[in-house]
């Protein structure tokens, strides 16, 4: 019964190249949330999604970033051109449904350095 | 707007010693869930302890304890007889029944257990 699968685990671009980061969530989960951490800080949300569907992006920058989920396949984290500033631990969690009571789970993270 | 606030960016504790770890929240939802979750050095995210806003009594599962004032907003998370694979990183979190059901985080705190 696999967790949440984040890969790769590592990554290491130079600035101006495109990072693709990506998420499997659990067996039986259809809701995909996108975080960033800066070291010995908090988790920022980034995304939400749905199959197919972008639920709430307004953590997202609007330039160079983008997340998908498509019908089949797993959820990519998508930055363009990157530049120094987006190295970082990009986390994906996911829930089964959408209810306050429903717990996160998180994959083991991306950690992203441009160089 | 929602708002999670941990004052405490590092806290010492004696092994088998109690700990309260502090958690303030802002919101204007009338459901919403609060979360703890522990971030080992080697980064994954550990779901530790779940308390929801209409729940009558406070949460408690193992060694954790949620010590829930709503009144006040405040989710406190008590850790008894603390021991040395408690040093970690916790991070507080919230999910609301608005805003797209997203879940924020705090900046979270650092415990350091003491032998």
């Amino acid at each position: 019964n696999a967790g949440v699968m984040q890969n790769p685990r590592h990554l290491v671009r130079r600035r101006g190249q495109e990072a693709r980061l990506r998420c499997s969530p659990m067996k039986g989960h259809s809701h995909v949330y996108w975080y960033r951490q800066l070291p010995e800080e908090g988790l920022k949300f980034m995304v939400y999604l749905q199959k197919e569907n972008i639920i709430d992006e307004s953590g997202m920058p609007k330039e160079r970033f983008s997340a998908e989920f498509p019908k089949e396949g797993p959820s990519i984290l998508r930055i363009q051109q990157v530049v120094r500033g987006d190295s970082a631990a990009y986390f994906c969690a996911s829930s089964k449904l959408t209810a306050t009571n429903e717990k996160l789970f998180f994959g083991s993270g991306t950690q992203l350095s441009v160089l | 707007a929602q708002k999670i606030t941990q004052t405490q960016p590092g806290m010492f504790v004696q092994e088998k010693e109690a700990v309260t770890l502090d958690c303030t929240y802002d919101t204007s939802d009338p459901s919403y869930g609060l979360f703890w979750y522990k971030q080992p050095s080697s980064g994954e995210m550990i779901f530790l302890i779940y308390q929801g806003s209409y729940d009558q009594q406070n949460a408690t599962e193992g060694r954790y304890s949620l010590n829930f004032q709503k009144a006040r907003k405040s989710a406190n998370l008590v850790i008894s007889a603390s021991q040395l694979g408690d040093s970690a990183m916790y991070f507080c979190a919230m999910r609301g029944d608005t805003g797209g059901f997203k879940t924020i985080f705090g900046a979270g705190t650092r415990l350091f257990v003491k032998a």
